[in-house]
C-alpha cells in the first residue's frame, strides 16, 4: 500500500514568518494530495488540496507544491498567525480508491 | 453546516467492557471511514464502508472489533472485551470520493482503565 512520510513532526515558527511542510510517498500512481489541519479538540479539516496533474496551488496565505517525478509535495504558510497553531496532515489517495493514506502529522506552533 | 456527528464524545469503562461508538454520517455521503488517533500511531484507518458495504476493515483487530453500518444514517464500531491499549480517540469521517474532501467528526476520545 501506500506510504506517505511527513517531516519535520514539529516546528515552530515566529508570528509573521513562513512554514513548511514535507511530505514523500511511495506509489507513483497516487495522483490526489490533500492536507489536512485538526485544531485542538477537533477532528482533520481539509485545508487544501492538488491533483497530479499540477505543480502547484495557492489560497491566500497558503500554498502546496507537488514533484512528481522525486514523488515529494509540500505545504507553504506565509505570513503565521497564531490561528495556523494547529497539527497539519498530508495524505495521499490513488484514482479508483476511496481511502487516504496520512502522514505521521506535524504539530506547528506560531509564537507571538 | 453539515456535519459528522459522533457520540458518546468521551468515554470511561473498565477493562473487559464492551464500547460502542455511533456515527451519524453527512446525509448524502457514502463512503465512511473509522480512523483511531494516539499520539504514538498517528491516524490509523479502521475500517471504511462503500454504500454500507464494508471495503476494507484490515486495520482492524479483527478478535474484538467489529464495525457496521445497519443503515445509511448510521455507522457503528465495537469493541468487545476492551482493553487498556484500545485508549484513543477515534474519528469517523465521511464523504463521496477523496477529491470532495472528506468531512471528520469531532471524535469518541475512549479511556479503558
Amino acid at each position: 500500500g501506500e506510504n506517505v512520510e511527513q517531516h519535520p513532526s514539529t516546528l515552530s515558527v515566529q508570528e509573521g514568518d513562513s512554514a513548511v511542510i514535507k511530505c514523500t510517498y511511495s506509489d507513483s500512481a497516487s495522483n490526489y494530495f490533500p492536507w489536512y489541519k485538526q485544531e485542538l479538540g477537533k477532528g482533520p479539516q481539509l485545508i487544501i488540496d492538488i491533483r497530479s496533474n499540477v505543480g502547484e496551488k495557492k489560497d491566500q496565505r497558503i500554498a502546496v507544491t507537488l514533484n512528481k517525478t522525486a514523488k515529494h509535495f509540500s505545504l507553504h504558510i506565509t505570513e503565521t498567525q497564531p490561528e495556523d497553531s494547529a497539527v497539519y496532515f498530508c495524505a495521499a489517495s490513488m484514482s479508483n480508491d476511496y481511502k487516504l493514506s496520512f502522514g505521521a502529522g506535524t504539530t506547528v506552533t506560531v509564537r507571538a | 453546516d453539515a456535519r459528522v456527528t459522533q457520540t458518546p464524545r468521551h468515554k470511561v469503562t473498565e477493562m473487559g467492557q464492551e464500547v460502542t461508538m455511533r456515527c451519524q454520517p453527512i446525509l448524502g455521503h457514502n463512503t465512511v471511514f473509522w480512523y483511531r488517533q494516539t499520539m504514538m500511531q498517528g491516524l490509523e484507518l479502521l475500517a471504511y464502508f462503500r454504500n454500507r458495504a464494508p471495503l476494507d476493515d484490515s486495520g482492524m483487530p479483527k478478535d474484538r472489533f467489529s464495525a457496521e453500518m445497519p443503515d445509511a444514517t448510521l455507522a457503528t464500531l465495537k469493541i468487545q472485551p476492551s482493553e487498556p491499549r484500545d485508549s484513543a480517540v477515534y474519528f469517523c469521517a465521511s464523504g463521496l470520493v477523496p477529491e470532495y474532501g472528506y468531512t471528520f467528526g469531532s471524535g469518541t476520545r475512549l479511556t479503558v482503565v
